[in-house]
Order: C-alpha cells, then structure tokens, then sequence
C-alpha cells in the first residue's frame, strides 16, 4: 500500500514569511509525528498526534511552530514568520496506536528560509 | 528514555558481515530496544527492534547482552544498499508519547 507522503518535497521561503508543510499517513494509522532534522544534526521531536486525544506539543521549539489534524488523517505543520534557524529537513511519521508500534516515515519537507 | 551510546562511524566492505554496536547501561527493565536506519535523502526506516532475546528478521540479527546493558545490530553481508546511519534507540513501554529519541548514530559507509 502507499506510505506515508509529505509535500512539498522541497520549499525555499524568505526570513518573515509563513510556510505550511503537509503530511498524508498511511491510512488507518491513527499516531502522528512530526520530526525535525537540521543540517548534520540529528532528529528532534516536534509533535505528536493520537487519535482525538489532545496533541503532545512538548517538541515545538517556539509558538511560530504550531501544526493540526484534521479527520484523523492529514496533517499539516505551520511555521509562522520564519527564520534562517528553521532550516531544515521536516519529516512525518505514522504509525499503529499501540506502544512499540513501528514509526513509517515520509521522505520528509526539505525547508531553506533565505 | 535512556540514552544510548554508538560509534559515529564504521566502515565495511562489501558482503562480509557488519557488527553495530550499541551501549545502553542505563537501561530501564521496561525499554525495549530498537533499531532504525535512514540511506542518504530518505526518512528513517525501522530495522528491528528486541526486549530480552536475540531477533532475526530479513534484514538483521539483533544481539542483545545478558544484563541488557549493549546490543548488537549485526548484518549478515553488507551491500552497498546498507550504507545508511543506524539508530540505537530504547523505547519505555510505559511512554504513552511513544516518539522516538534520536541520537547521534553509526553512519555505516560500505566500500566495495
């Protein structure tokens, strides 16, 4: 079946404006993540998503970071008034609701704010 | 979650086996142990993962210590396909946020 798809794969913005970056899980997967990983660096936590329980938010790096689920599927991750620092790769994950459940990833956003 | 411990880098060549190594002396009885890899431009992909007992699946063996404290992530015969940054990664069955803590990894390079 299909994977877990992310758009756009790639976006190029200036320092001020407002990106939003899309996720579509693998259906019927109900936990979403998203993940950031910076040049050279590794993957940080941003945001977590289970069914209709309230999201665990404790990964956002500042309130310009905020993202939604709508429908229990698609999510979409928004950065307001970027920064040169947010550079990055942005990568979602799904997976099965239950603990130890395998995490399948998107081939992530690749984000440059000039 | 507790931390794990890799070499930054390994080499091998081409189709003899690869041992990755993984510390976690800090282990919790409640961490299972998994392994994920990321190959160049994709998104991490799951390898393996164990509690107490050795694992085999179609892409690796894991080696888990007797006191739990290191494992092994072993492939067989490396192809140039393997050549990735590994994951050691313990995830408490208690973590009801059930995110993955990434840390710095083994970039496995595979010379042919």
């Amino acid at each position: 079946g299909a994977g877990v798809s992310q758009s756009p794969s790639n976006k190029v913005t200036e320092k001020g404006k407002d990106v939003e970056l899309r996720c579509d899980p693998i259906s019927g997967h109900t936990a979403l993540y998203w993940y950031r990983q910076s040049l050279g660096q590794g993957l940080e936590f941003l945001i977590y998503f289970q069914g209709n329980s309230a999201p665990d938010k404790s990964g956002l790096p500042s309130d310009r970071f905020s993202a939604e689920r709508t429908g229990g599927s698609v999510s979409t991750l928004t950065i307001q008034r970027t920064q040169q620092e947010d550079s990055a790769v942005y990568l979602c994950a799904s997976s099965r609701p239950r603990n130890q459940e395998t995490q399948y990833f998107g081939p992530g956003t690749r984000l440059l704010v000039l | 979650d507790a931390k794990t411990t890799q070499p930054n880098s390994m080499e091998s060549n081409e189709e003899e086996p690869v041992h990755l190594p993984c510390n976690h002396s800090t282990i919790s009885g409640t961490d299972y142990i998994h392994w994920y890899r990321q190959l160049p431009s994709q998104g991490p992909e799951y390898v393996i993962h164990g509690l107490t007992s050795n694992v085999n699946n179609r892409m690796a063996s894991l080696a888990i210590a007797e006191d739990r404290k290191s494992s092994t992530l072993i492939l067989h015969r490396a192809t140039l396909r393997d050549a990735a940054v590994y994951y050691c990664i313990l995830r408490d069955v208690n973590n009801a946020g059930n995110m993955l803590t990434f840390g710095g990894g083994t970039r496995l390079m595979v010379k042919p």
